[in-house]
């Protein structure tokens, strides 16, 4: 059974550092790996989607990238803003019937 | 203009009551999705249905029934509510079931008293 884990928990940095995510899962074998955030009350917003013949996506100041055969995703964000905070959250696809696995997040905090 | 929408954004209703929740999706997906996001936060699939069809049930209580008259809908309801039942319910869709994109709707915080 597919078992995703996202550490740290949670996470505070100050304004402008480079935030860093991970997240991994047990079984190698997946579909595709897809990065989340959600902000308190709010529903999930998709920010990166890797499939797994790839290696690392990019959009602005995120950067995620995938090692299957190690069973890790990495999440960074370039130069954080106070707007970042919110909780990330890392979902693996298993197969090809959309049943995402979904880790517990990483709360961000960045402060001003 | 909302992708996917659910409504109502909060539900709050007695034990024992019968109720809905609708999941509208303006992506022209043809997949949609039911998640339950528990106190802990952990997010866990419910259904799944492609074209109308359900594709994926997990073991769910019979008490919960989704409907999905046309591809762009799939409404959850859930009969006898139990205090359990209360959660975050997310509905969600993509492109088919292989693997492209998932969008999800803002939540419905149901809960029991």
């Amino acid at each position: 059974k597919q078992e995703v884990t996202q550490i740290p928990a949670a996470l505070s940095v100050p304004e402008g550092e480079n935030l860093v995510l991970n997240c991994s899962f047990t079984d190698s074998a997946i579909y595709n790996l897809q990065w989340f955030r959600q902000d308190p009350g709010k529903g999930l917003t998709s920010l990166l989607l890797i499939q797994s013949s790839q290696r690392e996506q990019t959009s602005g100041r995120l950067n995620a990238s995938l090692d299957k055969s190690s069973g890790r995703s990495t999440l960074y964000i370039a130069a954080s803003q106070p707007g970042d905070s919110a909780t990330y959250l890392c979902a693996v696809l298993p197969d090809s019937w959309g049943k995402f696995q979904f880790g517990a997040g990483t709360q961000v905090v960045v402060t001003p | 203009d909302t992708a996917v929408s659910q409504t109502p954004k909060y539900l709050v209703t007695q034990m024992g009551n019968d109720k809905s929740i609708k999941c509208e999706q303006n992506l022209g997906h043809d997949t949609m999705y039911w998640y339950k996001q528990d106190s802990k936060k952990f997010l866990k699939i419910m259904f799944s249905y492609n074209n109308k069809e359900l594709i994926i049930n997990e073991t769910v209580p019979n008490r919960f029934s989704p409907k999905s008259p046309d591809k762009a809908h799939l409404n959850l309801h859930i009969n006898s509510l139990e205090l359990g039942d209360s959660a975050v319910y997310f509905c969600a869709s993509s492109q088919g079931p292989a693997g492209t994109e998932a969008f999800f709707g803002q939540g419905t915080r149901l809960t029991v008293v």
